[in-house]
């Protein structure tokens, strides 16, 4: 069965950086699209990043341009998101979730459960 | 960007009875395949959120029938037939139609 399996959550102080990853299993990985999606404690959803099947295409919130990087390695079948210049605003949990389609935004069709980035000082 | 607008954001439901949220877009959904790129997906207390609906009224696999969206281009619904317990949460609207891919702000779902 399709699982992803988010890691590397933890608190850091502002400013610091990160790296998160997702090991995809159940599914051929480099088929897909893959997003990163955060939600703030007791908060909505709010998407973060979008990355097509192969890499060659990279899709950021207007807030995390810049600072936060997607990336994928299909021969690991792992998904990492390097987050820098961390802030405070950016405590979150952060999902790892599917695409539908390889190459294009649509629906996200499983999620992780999620690994939890505590920003303070 | 495309703002996404949920309504009501609290709705106390009585088992065996319909429920319907409501999800508006500030923009057009409606892609020139023809379909509206609209989901809806559930966040069950304590745990990941999960699809119920694509594409506007595609239920995703494992879905229960009582789930239905839809709607077309602006306003979309999603409806359940018949509230079991097991449906409380927080259910969100998502246009994937474009990046940045946007939500609604969610509706609570309880049983009164």
């Amino acid at each position: 069965q399709v699982q992803l399996v988010e890691s590397g959550g933890t608190v850091v102080q502002p400013g610091t950086s990160l790296r998160l990853s997702c090991a995809a299993s159940g599914f051929s990985f480099s088929s897909y699209a893959m997003h990163w999606v955060r939600q703030a404690p007791g908060k909505g959803l709010e998407w973060v990043a979008l990355i097509w099947y192969d890499g060659s295409e990279e899709y950021y919130a207007e807030s995390m341009k810049g600072r936060f990087t997607i990336s994928r390695d299909n021969s690991k079948n792992t998904l990492y998101l390097q987050m820098n210049g961390l802030r405070a605003d950016d405590t979150a949990i952060y999902y790892c979730a599917r695409g539908r389609r390889a190459a294009r935004p649509s629906e996200l069709d499983y999620w992780g459960q999620g690994a939890l980035v505590t920003v303070s000082s | 960007d495309i703002v996404m607008t949920q309504s009501p954001l609290s709705l106390p439901v009585t088992p065996g009875e319909p429920a319907s949220i409501s999800c508006r877009s500030s923009q057009s959904l409606l892609h020139s395949d023809g379909h509206n790129y609209l989901d809806w997906y559930l966040q069950k207390p304590g745990q990941s959120p999960q699809v119920l609906i694509y594409l506007g009224s595609y239920r995703a696999s494992g879905v229960p029938d009582r789930f239905s969206g839809s709607g077309a281009h602006t306003d979309f619904t999603l409806k359940i037939s018949r509230v079991e317990a097991e449906d409380v949460g927080v259910y969100f609207c998502m246009q994937s139609l474009q990046t940045p891919l946007t939500f609604g702000q969610g509706t609570k779902v309880e049983i009164k």
